[in-house]
């Protein structure tokens, strides 16, 4: 079955830099695109990054852009994202997603990891 | 970018009852809008894309509507476990991948 699981969260400072995992299983991981999507403590989602299923083709949001990365390893089916400069309001559970069908990058997000909660504190 | 407005932020209803929610976007996103459900601690579970097309394992008491600028999500009749929070998505213009800000779905 389907198996995304995030790990790489903690406790960080402001300023400094964190990397998040995504251990994808379960099925064939170089031909889906794949989503970061993030939620503040008691607020709603948001959308991160899109990374293509060859790591050709990245966007970001503009909260982040300039500061967070996101690439593949597809020989390792992991999803990272490199997150450099952090600032409070990144403070979030970050949830890698899946989208729904192979090839794409504008398509629902049918698989979802449980989530890594980042903290951005001094 | 694309914004997407749900409304209303909370409903309060029973079990049993019927559930509408809605989502409204700035411009036209033709169909291209789905629907995801979020239960306290878990991940979002996709629950209808394409404005009506139910995801694989999804009960028929959910259902989609609309175009355009305007969707409805509707529960037909409120099972306990549907009480939680349900968002919007947008896929017509990307990036961003634009969520709404939620619904929220209490037991009266």
């Amino acid at each position: 079955q389907v198996q995304l699981v995030e790990s790489g969260g903690g406790v960080v400072q402001p300023g400094r830099s964190l990397r998040l995992s995504c251990a994808a299983s379960g099925f064939s991981f170089s031909t889906y695109a794949m989503h970061w999507v993030r939620q503040a403590p008691g607020k709603g989602l948001e959308w991160v990054a899109i990374i293509s299923y060859d790591g050709s083709i990245k966007y970001y949001a503009d909260s982040v852009k300039g500061r967070f990365t996101i690439s593949r390893d597809n020989s390792k089916n992991t999803l990272y994202l490199q997150m450099d400069n952090l600032r409070r309001d990144d403070t979030a559970v970050y949830f890698c997603a899946r989208e729904k069908f192979e090839f794409g990058g504008a398509n629902p997000f049918d698989y979802w990891g449980q989530g890594t909660l980042v903290t951005v504190s001094s | 970018e694309i914004v997407l407005t749900q409304s209303p932020a909370t409903l309060s209803l029973s079990p049993g009852e019927r559930a509408t929610l809605s989502c409204r976007a700035s411009q036209s996103v033709s169909s291209y809008l789905a629907w995801y459900q979020q239960k306290p601690g878990q991940a979002p579970r996709l629950l209808i894309y394409d404005a009506s097309n139910r995801a694989t394992g999804i009960p028929a008491r959910f259902s989609g509507s609309g175009s355009g600028t305007d969707f409805t999500l509707t529960i037909s009749s409120l099972e306990p476990e549907d009480f939680a929070v349900y968002y919007c998505q947008q896929r017509s213009a990307w990036p961003p991948h634009t969520f709404g800000g939620g619904t929220k779905v209490e037991i009266k």
